[in-house]
């Protein structure tokens, strides 16, 4: 079936780059998504890539993706407090509304 | 930006209650979702609506039922709580098409006694 899965927790050092990591099944997706949850409020839309590419690079964020593997990671550069979060990635298919989601990788940048 | 707008950030509400939950997008945005969001289960999708008055069930929509009489309002409606519908609700809008980035409110977390 179709599955995304993400570790549950990432913490790192405020100034250290961020990786975190989203393996998923179903390769026919067209987009993939990051998105970032701070406590309490919704998700926030930061990037996302078509399946046709490799990377996509956004000011401090780099999406990288691996088809082969079916893996997509999200690389943070230069990590603040402000980017203590859950992410999400997610996947969207063409013709379609569904999208699937991963369950979160709570990330914690420590001082 | 586009702005999505949930109308409460917490509610309760008690068993056996009919509760609305509304949403609202500023830019026109043909398709828009409802979400609830569990720890360890992720979004599970309730409702979509691709147009006004069209609506479409999600993986979940049991218990939930939902309205769209206006393009940029879409609401959702717990017929009768119970108790295991507490959770955070996550509204989300997209322009026309399918496979286009979604756009999510602040989420309203609802508990039921």
């Amino acid at each position: 079936g179709e599955d995304v899965e993400q570790s549950l927790f990432l913490s790192v050092r405020e100034g250290d780059s961020s990786v975190i990591n989203c393996t998923y099944t179903d390769s026919s997706s067209t987009y993939l998504y990051w998105y970032k949850q701070e406590p309490g409020a919704g998700l926030q839309l930061l990037t996302y890539i078509f399946s046709n590419m490799d990377m996509k690079q956004d000011q401090r964020l780099t999406v990288l993706l691996n088809k082969k593997d079916k893996h997509l990671s999200l690389r943070i550069a230069d990590t603040q407090t402000g980017d203590s979060a859950i992410y999400f990635c997610a996947e969207s298919f063409s013709g379609t509304y569904k999208y699937i989601f991963g369950t979160g990788t709570r990330l914690k940048v420590l001082a | 930006d586009v702005k999505v707008t949930q109308s409460s950030r917490y509610l309760v509400k008690r068993t056996g209650e009919k509760v609305f939950l509304e949403c609202v997008q500023d830019m026109d945005h043909e398709n828009m979702f409802w979400y609830r969001q569990d720890p360890g289960l992720g979004l599970r999708l309730i409702y979509f609506s691709y147009d006004v008055k069209m609506k479409e069930k999600g993986d979940i929509p049991e218990g939930y039922s939902v309205s769209r009489e206006k393009k940029e309002r879409f609401s959702l409606i717990l017929e009768s709580a119970s108790t295991n519908q507490t959770s955070m609700y996550l509204c989300a809008s997209t322009k026309s098409g399918a496979d286009q980035p979604q756009h999510f409110g602040d989420g309203t977390r609802l508990s039921i006694l």
